[in-house]
């Protein structure tokens, strides 16, 4: 892996506890929102997304929230497993040219047995 | 198994070599991306195709010739790279670029030039 590189907020839980990530956006006119894991050696995984018109999205133990007024979009995994361990990504499409998806920096999670 | 495959996941080449990177889709989408990922800087976006038509060119050096023969199979040819050009090189597909639908990615291609 790298030595050196970009820092990544880290987020460590002990494995059974529930973990939360955040992400803030920048663009209100956003319309759509993902979350995405990757683990080490591989591609960003899709896990949940969600519109703007709603404002929670459950999965299977995931769960996203989304807080227009604040653009804030947050991520809570429950009963963390070490599985769970990866770097997680929030992204986001505007109402920009071309509708693509912008790409948050992204926050690795540690979960400890 | 992401419905999206790349080859080789790894390649190591020198500055003058020539050398091509493949992805290919399962998924039955429109739309394929290129996109960078280096220790240093978040995700960017290098190119889009969308039908097989280039709709976006993120400001790419030209020693990178991406190249869309249908909407299953998307290249990225390398020449003359530089040594700031190592990275994951990740592709994504997607139903098309304007549907509010996730983007799917390969494994990537960790490429190493020497």
């Amino acid at each position: 892996g790298e030595s050196v590189g970009l820092h990544l907020p880290t987020l460590s839980v002990q494995e059974g506890d529930n973990s939360i990530i955040n992400c803030a956006y920048s663009n209100s006119a956003s319309d759509y929102f993902i979350w995405y894991k990757q683990e080490s050696g591989k591609g960003p995984q899709f896990i949940i997304d969600i519109r703007s018109n709603m404002d929670k999205r459950q999965g299977q133990r995931v769960t996203v929230l989304l807080n227009k007024t604040v653009k804030h979009l947050s991520l809570q995994i429950a009963a963390t497993q070490p599985g769970d361990s990866a770097v997680y990504f929030c992204a986001e499409i505007g109402n920009n040219a071309g509708n693509m998806l912008t790409f948050g920096g992204g926050t690795r999670l540690m979960v400890k047995p | 198994e992401t419905g999206v495959t790349q080859t080789p996941r790894h390649l190591v080449m020198g500055m003058t070599n020539k050398k091509s990177l493949k992805c290919e889709q399962h998924l039955g989408h429109n739309a394929m991306y290129w996109y960078k990922q280096s220790a240093k800087k978040p995700l960017e976006l290098m190119f889009v195709y969308n039908f097989k038509e280039q709709t976006e060119n993120n400001s790419v050096p030209s020693r990178f010739s991406p190249e869309c023969p249908n909407s299953s199979h998307l290249f990225l040819h390398l020449h003359t790279l530089q040594p700031e050009d190592s990275a994951l090189y990740l592709c994504a597909s997607s139903q098309d670029p304007g549907a509010l639908r996730p983007q799917h990615f390969g494994d990537g291609t960790r490429l190493s030039i020497l």
